[in-house]
């Protein structure tokens, strides 16, 4: 399968420490991308790093791709009891041809306790 | 309001059943795909459209059947022969590669069986 594996699969913290969560995938890819989904809800899209790219900030997000060890890493900084969610990454490989798709990987289930 | 719309937010069925799963984008976006997430799991794509008249089987495809006649539409109908249609089914939609293909979510639907 070329899903990511994402890591840890739960992370409990208090609220205001920072958060890590890991994503590895499998082959080359074109970008990478973070979503979160609150619970029982659609995924929405909060930051895409592209293959050529090594660090990206959005606000409080640190997102950080490693090509050469095929992984990348989403830091929350100062959380809030609002970022309470699963997080995952999703990952565009290269196609010579047809359309083109997300892969996405199982998550990691966020819980910031106040 | 732009946005995609997702159609019942739950659904029954009964054994022999098919039911239609609906998904309206008035986003303009040419692609939309339709997922399946069973309970702490990621996203498994079942089909897949970049255009009009045209859809791609995804991973999981057995026992469900798609259609595009409209570019703001791409019903999925979850037939009899899918023998655990029990699970959160959301609908994407995206606009090109020039977005690396970030995907829009609805709000999904919940199917369980009668």
């Amino acid at each position: 399968s070329q899903q990511g594996e994402e890591d840890p699969q739960a992370l409990s913290i208090q609220e205001g420490e920072n958060a890590t969560m890991n994503c590895s995938y499998k082959t080359s890819i074109n970008n990478l991308q973070w979503y979160r989904q609150n619970s029982g809800r659609g995924l929405v899209h909060l930051i895409l790093i592209r293959s050529n790219e090594r660090e990206k900030h959005s606000g409080r997000l640190r997102v950080t791709l490693d090509t050469s060890k095929k992984s990348s890493s989403l830091l929350i900084t100062a959380s809030r009891a609002a970022d309470t969610a699963s997080y995952f990454c999703a990952t565009e490989y290269f196609q010579i041809q047809g359309a083109q798709k997300l892969v996405f990987g199982q998550g990691t289930r966020l819980t910031i306790n106040p | 309001d732009g946005g995609i719309t997702q159609s019942p937010k739950y659904l029954f069925r009964k054994e022999g059943q098919n039911v239609t799963l609906s998904c309206e984008q008035n986003l303009n976006h040419d692609a939309m795909y339709w997922y399946r997430q069973d309970p702490g799991q990621g996203l498994r794509l079942i089909y897949y459209s970049q255009i009009v008249n045209d859809f791609q089987k995804g991973d999981i495809a057995e026992g469900y059947s798609v259609s595009r006649e409209k570019k703001e539409s791409f019903p999925l109908t979850v037939t009899s022969a899918q023998k655990n249609p029990t699970a959160f089914y959301l609908c994407a939609s995206s606009i090109d590669r020039s977005t690396g293909w970030t995907q829009y979510f609805g709000p999904g639907t919940r199917l369980l069986v009668l």
